[in-house]
């Protein structure tokens, strides 16, 4: 089965102590993405990756960091983490690539993470 | 800099009571503009995906269309399982892959 997993799902942490949220895709998609959802603000891109080792911000990023080391997998880093990440966190992949000037998408998002930040 | 908005932000619908969502948008120059599903507590749930005016996609109960400068879902005759956010999200500039979201609608149907 096609999936997007993300551990864990729930998440209570204090400020400072960091953590990593993990995502893995088992699709072999090349893009993957990190987002936020807040009420009132929406989805917000946090950071993308277009392939193993190429990373790039998105609209949120600061506080945060990723790596892809591997296909499958876009771990989300909370270095020190402050109240205002508390928030739900969304992983996708996607089939994503340009067919002359559109843009092709088939996004797949994982569960999601609630992290709450004390 | 992109902007979707979406309208209404909530909308109550009697069963059979059809209706439509509306995503305007503010971009240089539209390379895809995609709608999406939301149930509670879950991941958005890719619906469609809209290039030129004049386009139209359906899935059952769903008719989205696309003009110049705002995208419709139309809902036939919903169903209390069509209760849901439904997300718009372009993409925008040559070569781009930055997804700019709007707020989403929240769709009650009432039995």
């Amino acid at each position: 089965e096609a999936q997007v997993t993300q551990n864990p799902r729930y998440l209570i942490t204090v400020t400072g102590k960091k953590l990593t949220v993990t995502c893995s895709q088992n699709m072999n998609h090349e893009y993957m993405s990190w987002y936020r959802q807040d009420p009132g603000l929406g989805l917000r891109q946090i950071y993308y990756s277009m392939n193993v080792e190429v990373t790039d911000k998105g609209d949120v990023p600061e506080g945060y960091k990723v790596s892809r080391k591997e296909k499958r997998n876009f771990p989300l880093i909370l270095e020190s983490p402050s109240p205002n990440q508390t928030s739900l966190y969304f992983c996708a992949s996607s089939l994503s690539y340009w067919k002359g000037d559109r843009h092709a998408r088939t996004q797949y998002f994982g569960p999601g993470t609630r992290l709450l930040v004390l | 800099e992109d902007q979707v908005t979406q309208s209404p932000e909530a909308l109550r619908l009697q069963e059979g009571e059809s209706s439509s969502l509306n995503c305007s948008y503010t971009v240089s120059g539209l390379r895809g503009l995609f709608w999406y599903r939301q149930d509670p507590g879950k991941g958005p749930e890719f619906l469609f995906t809209l290039y030129s005016a004049g386009e139209e996609k359906e899935k059952e109960r769903l008719k989205a269309t696309l003009t110049k400068k705002e995208s419709f879902l139309h809902i036939t005759a919903p169903k209390p399982e069509d209760s849901a956010t439904y997300l718009c999200a372009v993409v925008s500039g040559a070569g781009s892959y930055q997804l700019t979201f709007g707020k989403g609608t929240k769709l009650s149907v009432i039995p």
